[in-house]
């Protein structure tokens, strides 16, 4: 079955860090950028950063620059979001999506909260 | 990095069409043909219903199209059915540095 399966979602403190992590199935997950898209609650969607196949090139939305990284690991068929410094506003589901956002996870949920 | 305006509501009785517009700049939905569309439940995850304007993904009825006009994309609906009912949100990608850019979402009634 093809699929994209999110982890690491948690509540954390303003301030505090967190690793998400998207597992892929069923292709080829080294020909596909990959990215990342958030929903805060009752908000609309929103992209956050993406990566290019072999990892070499990545970018990210202005208010998650310098805070955020995004990884992969192809041989884990993986694909990874580093959250630093997380604030109140990043509070949000967290989707992997592959390419341009042709396949999605089922999300995984991040609450900065005190 | 501005999200895409799109309409917070639109609704239709069954078997009428119903249109979604996406308003963006000549930085995205005017520069490139690479806008797609989404559809969400509450609670799911979205699905891919509408790429480069206007190809639709293998399994998608072909009730759904799409079309741009200048810095305006829309999604046409056609023979609504109850299960339309849903957020739809438009995507387009706005250039090297910015990459992708979301429209706030859509809400379809289904009268």
């Amino acid at each position: 079955e093809v699929q994209l399966v999110e982890s690491g979602g948690d509540v954390v403190q303003p301030g505090g860090s967190l690793r998400l992590s998207c597992a892929g199935s069923g292709f080829t997950f080294a020909r596909y950028w990959m990215s990342w898209v958030r929903q805060a609650p009752g908000k609309g969607l929103e992209w956050v950063a993406n990566i290019k196949e072999d990892g070499t090139d990545k970018y990210y939305v202005d208010s998650v620059k310098g805070r955020f990284t995004i990884s992969r690991d192809n041989a884990k068929n993986s694909v990874y979001l580093q959250m630093n410094s997380l604030r109140v506003e990043d509070t949000a589901v967290y989707y992997c999506a592959r390419n341009t956002f042709d396949m999605w996870g089922q999300g995984t949920m991040v609450t900065v909260s005190s | 990095q501005s999200a895409l305006t799109q309409p917070r509501s639109v609704s239709g009785s069954p078997g009428q069409s119903v249109t979604i517009s996406c308003t963006g700049t000549s930085s995205d939905v005017g520069a490139y043909n690479y806008v797609s569309w989404y559809q969400q439940y509450p609670g799911k995850a979205p699905k891919f219903m509408i790429y480069d304007v206007n190809k639709r993904p293998s399994g998608v009825p072909d009730r759904f199209s799409g079309s741009k006009s200048g810095n305006t994309a829309s999604l046409t609906i056609s023979g609504l059915q109850a299960e339309d009912e849903a957020d739809y949100y438009c995507c387009s990608y706005a250039g090297r540095y910015t990459h992708w850019v979301f429209g706030g979402g859509t809400a379809l009634t289904v009268l």
